[in-house]
């Protein structure tokens, strides 16, 4: 079934970078465009970057621009988000979120399990 | 930045009864562009409405979204054990994507 699968968590420096990733399967990933979202502990959602399906377009949330980088692998169904001079307050849940393509364009139709990012 | 504002913050109902949680924006958000998620504790959000008024795949027709330009609406016309959750609504037509801070509905 249709499937995306976070991973690459875990408690790191300030200051320090962690690579995420997520897998995914069941469908045909170099169609769509993928999103990373984070949430804070007890917090709401917070979008944190975009990539087009096939790489050629990113953007950033102002927070993290400049210190971290979506791409994207096609060839092995995976998606990154390479996070640079960690903060505390980019600790967080981080998800990957598909783009929907068909009959709900542009919103969020699938969503990870997220894995987990502390900065201590 | 679009700022998505949710109320209430928190809303305490029964099961059984009809919830009515409301996003508004600080500017004007096209119609097509504007999602309702829910999400429980220890879990992703899951897609509940689209495009204002669009039920994503496999939700229940108890949930129903409306409204245009800077004020949206989900309602749960019935709630059932499973619908005490936060509920985020978002906008997806500008970058950057923002989310409301959520509403819960909890028991009463």
């Amino acid at each position: 079934q249709e499937q995306l699968v976070e991973s690459g968590g875990g408690v790191v420096q300030p200051g320090r970078s962690l690579r995420l990733s997520c897998a995914a399967s069941g469908f045909i990933f170099r169609s769509f465009g993928m999103h990373w979202v984070r949430q804070a502990p007890g917090k709401g959602l917070e979008w944190v970057a975009v990539i087009w399906f096939d790489g050629s377009k990113t953007d950033y949330a102002d927070s993290v621009k400049g210190r971290f980088t979506i791409s994207r692998d096609n060839s092995k169904n995976t998606l990154y988000l390479e996070t640079n001079s960690l903060r505390a307050e980019d600790t967080a849940v981080y998800y990957c979120a598909r783009i929907c393509g068909g009959n709900c364009p542009g919103a969020f139709d699938m969503w990870g399990q997220g894995t987990m990012v502390t900065v201590s | 930045e679009i700022v998505l504002t949710q109320s209430p913050g928190t809303q305490s109902l029964s099961p059984g009864e009809r919830a009515t949680l409301s996003c508004r924006a600080s500017q004007s958000v096209a119609s097509v562009h504007l999602a309702w998620y829910q999400q429980k504790p220890g879990q992703p959000p899951r897609l509940l409405i689209y495009g204002a008024s669009s039920r994503a795949t496999g939700i229940p027709d108890r949930f129903s979204g409306s409204g245009s330009g800077t004020d949206f609406t989900l309602t749960i016309s019935r709630l059932e054990p499973e619908d005490f959750a936060m509920y985020y609504c978002q906008q997806y037509g500008r970058s950057p994507w923002t989310f409301g801070q959520g509403t819960k509905v909890e028991i009463k």
